[in-house]
């Protein structure tokens, strides 16, 4: 088992609408957990951290749950810039940094 | 500023040839990172600098060798590479150590080994 999962997509959406993904853990002393976006041949860039209580950042929203070892992302009112491949990450002091396979998002018009 | 910079943004060599990879960051930051990022695959991290000093390798080939010079930059130093080294490289750095912090990422450079 991956110690970080992400469902591979694609997620095809229409502009406007909500999508949300999840990443599932398997390491519970994993302490922090990141979002990133990555467009096609570019860099990942920062998108948000994710906080225990849960954090949002205008269109987005991520959520921890320790119980059940999953973070997630809500996007909102989807614009056609949002589409991109979505990384999570989640950081341990034992097995450090790991990042999930991405979420591919397609926005359609 | 939360730039980090990376020079070359593409890089052809040979599999004798030694060459290398320079990242700058000018954010203070104190830890600073290598990864190797294959097509369609998300980033694998090679090599992580804390306060100048080399902390996690995660078993990368003798072939690569990581330098930092000073707290802004980092190098990594290519020599007898395979062309399944052919991958974008990508350095970042975060404020702490370890990764327990956000990491911005440089554009890469984009390896071609021939």
């Amino acid at each position: 088992r991956k110690e970080v999962e992400q469902d591979p997509g694609p997620f095809n959406v229409p502009e406007g609408a909500t999508v949300a993904f999840n990443c599932t853990y398997s390491n519970s002393a994993s302490q922090s957990f990141f979002w990133y976006r990555q467009d096609c041949r570019k860099e990942p860039k920062l998108l948000m951290s994710v906080y225990s209580s849960g954090n949002e950042d205008g269109r987005f929203t991520a959520q921890l749950n320790r119980a059940s070892q999953y973070i997630s992302l809500l996007i909102r009112d989807s614009k056609l810039s949002d589409s991109a491949t979505y990384l999570c990450v989640a950081y341990s002091s034992a097995s450090k940094i790991i990042f999930g396979s991405g979420t591919r998002l397609s926005i359609r018009p | 500023d939360t730039e980090v910079t990376q020079t070359p943004k593409h890089l052809v060599m040979g599999m004798t040839n030694k060459k290398s990879l320079k990242c700058e960051q000018h954010m203070g930051h104190r830890a600073m990172y290598w990864y190797k990022q294959k097509a369609k695959k998300p980033p694998e991290l090679m090599f992580v600098y804390s306060y100048e000093k080399l902390s996690i390798n995660e078993s990368v080939p003798s072939r690569f060798s990581p330098e930092c010079p000073n707290s802004s930059l980092l190098n990594l130093h290519l020599h007898a590479l395979q062309p399944e080294d052919s991958a974008l490289y990508l350095c970042a750095s975060s404020q702490s150590s370890g990764g327990a912090d956000e990491q911005y990422f440089g554009p890469g450079t984009r390896l071609t080994v021939t």
